[in-house]
């Protein structure tokens, strides 16, 4: 069975500063990895996904994750926070061939600070 | 595209009480999920629906939760009776064919007193 970890359940950064937010897995087939976010009182809004295409994922809002498979690592980062990222990130972990089923982490409370 | 529409929004009721959402899926997504979200934590999968047939409910409390997923396409998740620990926000999902790319509704906040 799949499992996430998400590595920091708080970061801490300054607006303008890159981000970085860690995420390893555990998947005994190939795995299908996505990033969400989810901010205060909304709905989870999909970051960006990958399916086993190319290896550094972009997303929206400046966002990008790479997959790095010797690692079982997605980690994901953003060159220079803004204030409208402080939010709740969620990594997503799904093997399409086995149930479909998606894994939730723990979740990553980002704060940006002024 | 219209998205994942859940209602009702918030819901609050007391320990013993029955309650129902309904989530309508993007059109044309076959696959429906519910999730349970706790305060603090991340969403833990209840229930999922291939079309009108259950793929995966080992975590739903089949003693107190039922979902139904009628001709395919919209759904409805019952508690009965409500317990305090029951106290989080449901998530609806759905999911298209290919890669299966997951799409969240706003979520129903249930607080039980």
């Amino acid at each position: 069975a799949q499992s996430v970890t998400q590595l920091d359940s708080h970061v801490s950064v300054s607006e303008g500063t890159p981000v970085l937010l860690r995420c390893n897995y555990s998947s005994s087939y190939s795995p299908s990895l996505f990033w969400y976010v989810q901010h205060p009182n909304k709905g989870l809004q999909l970051l960006l996904k990958y399916t086993s295409a190319a290896t550094l994922v972009k997303g929206i809002n400046g966002f990008e994750a790479e997959f790095k498979k010797s690692e079982t690592s997605f980690h994901l980062t953003k060159p220079s926070a803004h204030m409208s990222d402080a939010a709740e990130y969620f990594c997503v972990v799904s093997e399409p061939n086995y149930g479909q089923n998606f894994v939730f982490g723990p979740g990553t409370r980002l704060s940006v600070l002024p | 595209e219209a998205g994942v529409a859940q209602s009702p929004r918030y819901k609050i009721i007391e320990k013993r009480q029955s309650v129902a959402f309904w989530c309508n899926p993007i059109s044309g997504h076959a696959t429906l999920y519910w999730y349970q979200q706790i305060l603090g934590q991340g969403p833990k999968l209840l229930i999922q629906f291939q079309n009108n047939g259950v793929v995966d409910d080992s975590q739903l409390p089949k003693d107190r939760f039922s979902a139904e997923r009628l001709k395919g396409v919209d759904s409805t998740l019952k508690i009965q009776p409500a317990k305090l620990e029951d106290s989080a926000v449901y998530l609806c999902a759905s999911s298209d064919q290919g890669v299966k790319t997951q799409y969240f509704g706003p979520g129903t906040r249930l607080l039980v007193l």
